[in-house]
């Protein structure tokens, strides 16, 4: 079974200063992964995904597969990236998303 | 464009009750898929329909069920409810299936057992 470990729960960083969120995650198989984001008052959406390899709202992931990791970076975070984070994985070939249990992001002036 | 519309957005139950929540998909889309939300646990998958097929179901009871209907629009039942099924829970939709990752979430139906 495929699980998602998002070790850290709350992160508080100032704005400007980088910000890393980690996400890792255990399955035997080729997995798709995801970052969502829920700003306040707002739904759920995607911010991106692996295969995509794109930068969105200059936030960046890299899967790792060797260290079964895919981190979320932004060089220089900005207050309005103050959200909650979810980590998910899909495996290939399966239809169900696991997310793991979210970080919450402040940043302050 | 209209977003996924859940209905209704809160509701108290009491024990042994049972209860249906619906879920409105964005126009065209086929994929409906549910998520539990609790503060313990986080967002956890309940099951994903696609043309009216369940294609896969979390570890939750028998008492956790759902179903499609040919417009798209989705429902999910629980029976028997119990303290623990207190949660907001969510829906998705997504225009091919859970397999591409869009999905795009409705505001979710926040339900407590009492």
């Amino acid at each position: 079974a495929q699980r998602v470990t998002q070790p850290e729960k709350l992160l508080s960083v100032f704005k400007g200063a980088p910000v890393e969120l980690k996400c890792n995650y255990s399955y035997s198989g080729s997995p798709e992964l995801f970052w969502y984001v829920q700003y306040s008052r707002q739904r759920l959406q995607l911010l991106l995904r692996h295969i995509s390899r794109e930068s969105i709202k200059g936030f960046t992931a890299d899967l790792n597969k060797g260290e079964t990791s895919f981190h979320l970076k932004k060089p220089f975070a900005q207050e309005e990236d103050s959200a909650m984070y979810y980590c998910a994985l899909r495996p290939l070939n399966d239809y169900k998303l696991s997310f793991g249990a979210g970080t919450t992001v402040t940043v302050r002036a | 464009k209209a977003g996924v519309t859940q209905t209704p957005r809160y509701l108290i139950k009491t024990r042994g009750q049972q209860v249906t929540l619906s879920c409105s998909p964005i126009s065209g889309h086929r994929s409906v898929s549910w998520y539990q939300q609790t503060p313990g646990q986080g967002l956890q998958f309940l099951f994903e329909y696609f043309s009216e097929t369940q294609r896969n179901k979390g570890n939750f009871p028998g008492r956790f069920s759902g179903r499609q209907f040919s417009n798209s629009r989705s429902e999910m039942n629980v029976s028997t409810l119990e303290l623990g099924d207190s949660a907001l829970y969510l829906c998705a939709s997504s225009l091919e299936g859970i397999d591409t990752g869009e999905l795009f979430f409705g505001e979710g139906s926040r339900l407590t057992v009492l």
